[in-house]
């Protein structure tokens, strides 16, 4: 099953498009990218999911590479209620249903 | 609204008593998920259930219980067994096994 990499902390300007990165080298092709945030003490929300084309929703867009081993999440004009935890996960294979939560990445909205 | 809910937000029991933690979801959905996080960790798997009267361990079930006699329900019993029940604990639910899990506002258990 494949894992996430995603860099520990990222900071943002508040308006700014906020770019979260993710590599997944090891995904095999029946793998979902899934993009979960968590902000201080509340239950996980969903952001985003992608197989292999681009999506885009009301709160973010995805962005994965051709050879699908890495994606990018796209804030496009963060807010300080943006500050969280970003969690990137990979559903599928042998796991599918089972999400494992890494450490994510912690963004922060600067005014 | 639909949604999930978890109660109560913050429990406390003393070392030794089983306690049981509530989830109830109106979304219709048919899978039902218990994660547990630990502070500055990600989420872990506990149990889940992918229909009503039905549901397998995760990956760190020992030392808790479930039941799923109603498809709106999925309490989570954390046992005596449990060396390390301080934690938050988090319900999920999905439309069918592997879909998009949406997830509960969660209920930190202090065990003193």
């Amino acid at each position: 099953d494949a894992k996430t990499t995603q860099p520990p902390s990222m900071d943002c300007a508040e308006g700014r498009a906020a770019n979260l990165p993710c590599n997944h080298s090891t995904i095999s092709g029946n793998e979902y990218v899934y993009w979960y945030r968590q902000i201080h003490s509340q239950g996980p929300q969903y952001i985003i999911h992608g197989l292999k084309n681009n999506e885009t929703n009301e709160m973010a867009s995805l962005i994965i590479t051709e050879d699908r081993k890495s994606s990018t999440l796209i804030l496009p004009h963060a807010t300080l209620r943006d500050t969280a935890v970003y969690y990137c996960i990979v559903n599928g294979g042998t796991s599918y249903g089972k999400l494992t939560f890494g450490q994510g990445t912690i963004l922060t909205v600067h005014p | 609204d639909g949604g999930i809910t978890q109660s109560p937000k913050y429990l406390f029991r003393k070392e030794g008593q089983n306690v049981t933690l509530s989830c109830e979801q109106n979304l219709n959905h048919d899978a039902m998920y218990w994660y547990r996080q630990d502070p500055g960790q990600g989420l872990r798997l506990i149990y889940y259930s992918q229909i009503v009267n039905d549901f397998q361990k995760g990956d760190i079930a020992e030392g808790y219980s479930v039941s799923r006699e109603k498809k709106e329900s999925f309490p989570l019993t954390v046992t005596s067994a449990q060396k390390n029940p301080t934690a938050f604990y988090l319900c999920a639910s999905s439309g069918g096994y592997g879909d998009t899990q949406y997830f509960g506002p969660g209920t930190r258990l202090t065990v003193l």
